[in-house]
């Protein structure tokens, strides 16, 4: 059974600051690896999404990496902005299956 | 991108009443949707994988006779909540995984369900 970790559950940095979040999973037969993020109330924007026959994803200043063997992706935040605040999750499907496990999520806070 | 709609964005009800929930692909089909849980500071918790044109299939531990759900076309799938008890309070979010392409969900804004 796929079980999904983020740490740390919340991270305050200051503007401009490149950060880095981090999330475990068990199961290393993940078909995907997306990264979410939720604003307070709100539904979920797909950050990037990285299959399995792939190793990392960029878009911006973001860039997420999945290294299936050692358990973990990273989502990589460059020159953070304070519209960059929001809850991070992190979802790994289970098995071959389509079912998304996810994380509790990283709550950000970029201080101006 | 793909769009997902969700209504209402907000319902509030009474105890013993049902409520639906409506989770539309506004620009692709989508023969697989999904419904999620997500309980204040919790991570989001899948109920049931909703398929077009037969039954859902529901996670352990969801009760598929309280929580009814219908995928009557590839654009539109619809939970309803029945005999809503305050403890069914929660944020619903489902998501639609496109027909093409790679096996990407697409998330709707969410439902905040309050009952008193």
């Amino acid at each position: 059974k796929q079980e999904v970790t983020q740490i740390p559950a919340a991270l305050s940095v200051p503007e401009g600051e490149n950060l880095v979040l981090n999330c475990s999973f068990t199961d290393s037969a993940i078909y995907n690896l997306q990264w979410f993020r939720q604003d307070p109330g709100k539904g979920l924007t797909s950050l990037l999404l990285i299959q399995s026959s792939q190793r990392e994803q960029t878009s911006g200043r973001l860039n997420a990496s999945l290294d299936k063997s050692s358990g973990r992706s990273t989502l990589y935040i460059a020159a953070s902005q304070p519209g960059d605040s929001a809850t991070y999750l992190c979802a790994g499907s289970q098995g071959g299956s389509e079912k998304l496990v996810f994380g509790k999520g990283t709550k950000l806070t970029v201080n101006p | 991108g793909a769009v997902v709609s969700q209504h209402p964005s907000r319902v509030i009800c009474k105890s013993g009443t049902s409520v639906k929930i409506e989770c539309r692909s506004l620009d692709f089909q989508a023969t697989t949707m999904f419904w999620y849980r997500q309980f204040p500071k919790k991570s989001l918790m899948l109920m049931a994988t909703s398929n077009e044109g037969s039954k859902a299939t529901y996670e352990q531990g969801v009760e598929k006779d309280k929580f009814l759900i219908n995928h009557a076309s590839l654009t539109l799938s619809t939970l309803t909540v029945t005999s809503a008890h305050p403890e069914d309070s929660s944020f619903y979010i489902c998501s639609a995984r496109s027909d093409r392409g790679i096996n990407e969900q697409y998330f709707g804004p969410g439902t905040r369900l309050t009952v008193t």
